[in-house]
């Protein structure tokens, strides 16, 4: 049972440097979303998709932009990484408006140097 | 504007006592659901337990339960005959459901002592 699948789970950047989070869900879910986790804050919503074609800001979108490429997958990329977005990165999927639990990847660790 | 408040930051609890988590919301929508979601040291996000605004009766999983006080906007999660395997981090969520949003809060860590 693969669920949400994020890749790579690691990855070292040097500021200024460019990447793609790649985001894939197999459970034919509508919405996607990406979060990232610091200490001491929670998991604080980047952008989400409430369907295939549609994404929306979520409470710190600045410095990321996001991709929903089909149903199942949902990127988020950083154009220009700085120290203050190494953090851990967590995608998640759910069935829809008002139904489901989110149900989340394993989380992607990015340093940026 | 759509807020998630957890006040508690850490907290140790006696093995096999009960616990409560406390999680205030803020929301303009009428429709909205509540969660609760577990982080052990692992790092995995695992769901415990949900609550939907217009539900009349307070959910329960197991040991979780949600107190569920709408009127006071709270949604506290109580643990009963806690165990060492609780020792986690804790997070209450809340989605509106005019748009799909959901947002958390910085969320509790729980530590249960022997």
């Amino acid at each position: 049972n693969a669920g949400v699948t994020q890749t790579p789970k690691f990855q070292v950047l040097k500021t200024g440097q460019s990447m793609t989070l790649q985001c894939a869900q197999d459970m034919n879910h509508n919405s996607m979303y990406w979060y990232r986790q610091d200490p001491g804050m929670g998991l604080r919503l980047i952008y989400y998709s409430a369907s295939e074609g549609t994404t929306d800001k979520g409470e710190v979108p600045n410095g990321y932009n996001v991709s929903r490429l089909n149903k199942r997958e949902f990127s988020l990329r950083l154009e220009s990484a700085a120290p203050s977005q190494t953090s851990v990165y967590f995608c998640a999927s759910r069935q829809g408006i008002n139904t489901g639990e989110l149900f989340f990847g394993e989380g992607s660790r990015l340093t940026v140097l | 504007a759509q807020k998630i408040t957890q006040t508690q930051p850490g907290m140790f609890v006696q093995e096999k006592e009960a616990v409560t988590l406390d999680c205030t919301y803020d929301t303009s929508d009428p429709s909205y659901g509540l969660f609760w979601y577990k982080q052990p040291s692992s790092g995995e996000m695992i769901f415990l337990i949900y609550q939907g605004s217009y539900d009349q009766q307070n959910a329960t999983e197991g040991r979780y339960s949600l107190n569920f006080q709408k009127a006071r906007k709270s949604a506290n999660l109580v643990i009963s005959a806690s165990q060492l395997g609780d020792s986690a981090m804790y997070f209450c969520a809340m989605r509106e459901n005019r748009d799909d949003k959901i947002i958390f809060g910085k969320g509790t860590r729980l530590h249960i002592l022997p």
